[in-house]
């Protein structure tokens, strides 16, 4: 059973281009969540979605920030007009449903703005 | 709100040292708790849980207690290796099962064993 997949693992990016992040889930996981982590910082919780809804994104930028996961294939996180400060580990996590406690994590996009 | 409070890092211990990382939380009710672990470049991966009041977890020689009375999941091993050089996160999840609630993660402890 392959694990949380992401990809690209890193990516570069000019200040003013979009990043786009892509996460699929451990199969049979319908739920997934995205996370930011600055250097040094520890995770700080960004979006949580469910096939095509967004339930909770609470934590995630109000500007150049979206989510989706749709019906298929796998969820996307969008950063439009990148700058400097969106360099980071951006992980994606997965759970099977909304009882089940813990979170299966996946290896991570280094985003590098120049 | 919930919240988890880790002890500072970095720590820094000699091979088969006797590790503990202190965790307390904040939440009302009966959290699970977890550690997760994160290695160099990689992402996190559960390394224990408890989900109920004195229920131990324990994996790869670490454990951790669900204390209720002092709301603490310290996470503690007898021996480090060097291979367990990474940063060790605690978190939580509310109990609350009939509507959505997010994992709380603590701020993450690093972890360096010298030979």
């Amino acid at each position: 059973n392959a694990g949380v997949m992401q990809n690209p693992r890193h990516l570069v990016r000019r200040r003013g281009q979009e990043a786009r992040l892509r996460c699929s889930p451990m199969k049979g996981h319908s739920h997934v969540y995205w996370y930011r982590q600055l250097p040094e910082e520890g995770l700080k919780f960004m979006v949580y979605l469910q096939k095509e809804n967004i339930i909770d994104e609470s934590g995630m930028p109000k500007e150049r920030f979206s989510a989706e996961f749709p019906k298929e294939g796998p969820s996307i996180l969008r950063i439009q007009q990148v700058v400097r400060g969106d360099s980071a580990a951006y992980f994606c996590a997965s759970s099977p449903n909304l009882q089940g406690p813990e979170q299966y994590f996946g290896p991570g996009t280094r985003l590098t703005v120049t | 709100g919930d919240s988890v409070t880790q002890m500072e890092g970095p720590v820094t211990l000699s091979e088969e040292a006797f590790l503990t990382i202190n965790c307390t939380y904040t939440a009302t009710g009966y959290p699970s708790l977890f550690w997760y672990v994160q290695y160099p470049g990689e992402g996190l991966q559960l390394l224990l849980k408890a989900t109920k009041a004195d229920d131990k977890g324990s994996n790869k020689g670490f454990e951790a207690t669900y204390r209720k009375e002092t709301t603490s999941f310290h996470l503690e091993k007898g021996s480090v290796q060097v291979s367990d050089s990474a940063v060790y996160f605690c978190a939580l999840k509310p109990s609350r099962e009939t509507s959505y609630d997010k994992v709380i993660f603590g701020p993450g402890t690093s972890l360096s064993v010298i030979p």
